[in-house]
């Protein structure tokens, strides 16, 4: 599987962007970028997912280079409830197994 | 909203003792997963289920792990005998799609901390 690559941590004030960054430099063609995030004390919740075009929901955007990679995640007004470890994960269509490959994540910290 | 759910949620047991833990995914996904994380770590696969077959297991340390989803909709998870370095969080996980897919929802539970003295 094609490896990511974030940064440890980052740190944010609240009410502000935040933007995540992501580097996949072997991604291949098939492989969709996801992220997850996971709150102090819970299980890992999904946020958003791409291939090639940029997507936004109710909980963020993912920006997604155009060489692919690379990605960011953006949390257009960071609340103390997005202080969390965020998950760039890519997983690659076809076959039977999607199981979830993550890293150590990024650790946001949001500050008042 | 549906949620999965698992028990216990934390559980204190000496070395050497038999562990078990539940899940229970959400109704209709055919898809269970269970995940080991350490402290600092990122969540890492044990074993996948699709309905009541193995998909992988190659994670899972079978000489002391094992796990079934008899019916195809709850599972178990069990450790024997337990030891110092399983201490961790395990984490469960279901997904709808049947036929698996790189943009399927993996929903998660909220995990049982086990703690091996």
């Amino acid at each position: 599987d094609a490896k990511t690559t974030q940064p440890n941590s980052m740190e944010s004030n609240e009410e502000e962007p935040v933007h995540l960054p992501c580097n996949h430099s072997t991604i291949s063609g098939t492989d969709y970028i996801h992220w997850y995030r996971q709150l102090p004390s819970q299980g890992p919740e999904y946020v958003i997912h791409g291939l090639t075009s940029n997507v936004n929901n109710r909980m963020a955007s993912l920006a997604i280079a155009e060489d692919r990679k690379s990605s960011t995640l953006i949390l257009h007004r960071a609340t103390l409830r997005d202080a969390a470890v965020y998950y760039c994960i890519l997983r690659r269509s076809g076959g039977s197994n999607y199981k979830l490959t993550f890293g150590k994540g990024t650790l946001l910290t949001v500050n008042p | 909203e549906a949620e999965v759910a698992q028990s216990p949620r934390y559980k204190i047991t000496e070395k050497s003792q038999a562990v078990a833990f539940w899940c229970d995914p959400i109704s209709g996904h055919a898809t269970l997963y269970w995940y080991r994380q350490i402290l600092g770590q990122g969540p890492e696969l044990l074993v996948q289920f699709q309905d009541e077959s193995v998909v992988d297991d190659s994670q899972l340390p079978k000489d002391r792990f094992s796990a079934e989803r008899l019916k195809g909709v709850d599972s178990t998870l069990k450790i024997q005998p337990a030891e110092l370095g399983d201490s961790a969080m395990y984490l469960c996980a279901s997904s709808f799609l049947t036929s698996g897919g790189a943009t399927d929802t993996q929903y998660f539970g909220p995990g049982t901390r086990l703690t091996v003295l």
